[in-house]
């Protein structure tokens, strides 16, 4: 069974660009999510997807953070303008459905510097 | 307001020992807790799963405990190894489905 794909791995941007990341989640996965993880830190939810339906965005920075998962499979999630406190590593993770009744499974995450 | 709390210092232990890492919650009353492990540069990947009505569930040589009065979840590795050095995240669900992860332990285990 393929893992939870994600892309680019690493990406270097400067403050007040723009950056996109994706992800592919396990198929058959009703549930996405994103977080955010800066070092020393646990991952920070940011946004929880039902298949094309948010679930919960009260932690995105809507000013600059969006998310979209249109046909319910695979997702994007983008950044615009960058600051430098966005610096952080972006895990996609999908699981069978709501709740933490399931386990979520992790892809490998997206490392973004912002200089 | 809600909290988890993980030991932010790194427990260091001999190979052979029993580990235990700690999760304290407030103001929570979570249905489910979780245990991830995660190796520097990976994603976490799910160890265990307890449930509120649980005392205790272990897996191979793993095993997690849940207080829910303590509002506590003690995690072992018993007789630990090099390979079990990693970071262990607990996570809970704060409201029905939404979950929220500790910062996360990290584990070193000496030869």
């Amino acid at each position: 069974e393929a893992g939870v794909a994600q892309s680019p791995r690493y990406k270097i941007i400067e403050k007040r660009q723009s950056v996109a990341f994706w992800c592919n989640p396990i198929s058959g996965h009703a549930t996405l999510y994103w977080y955010q993880q800066i070092l020393g830190q646990g991952p920070k939810l940011l946004i929880q997807f039902q298949n094309n339906g948010v679930v919960d965005d009260s932690q995105l920075p809507k000013d600059r953070f969006s998310a979209e998962r249109l046909k319910g499979v695979d997702s994007t999630l983008k950044i615009q303008p960058a600051k430098l406190e966005d610096s952080a590593v972006y895990l996609c993770a999908s699981s069978l459905g709501l709740s933490l009744h399931y386990e979520q499974y992790f892809g490998p995450g997206t490392r973004l510097t912002v200089t | 307001s809600q909290k988890i709390e993980q030991n932010s210092e790194a427990l260091n232990i001999q190979e052979g020992k029993t580990a235990t890492l700690t999760c304290n919650y407030t103001n929570y009353s979570p249905a489910y807790l979780q245990w991830y492990r995660q190796d520097p540069g990976r994603g976490p990947v799910f160890l265990l799963l307890i449930r509120e009505n649980e005392k205790e569930k272990r897996k191979e040589r793993l095993k997690v405990t849940f207080d829910t009065t303590l509002k506590q979840s003690l995690f072992h590795i018993t007789a630990s190894q090099p390979a079990d050095s990693a970071t262990y995240l607990c996570a809970l669900d704060i409201k029905s489905y939404i979950p929220t992860f500790g910062r996360g332990t990290s584990l070193i285990v000496h030869p």
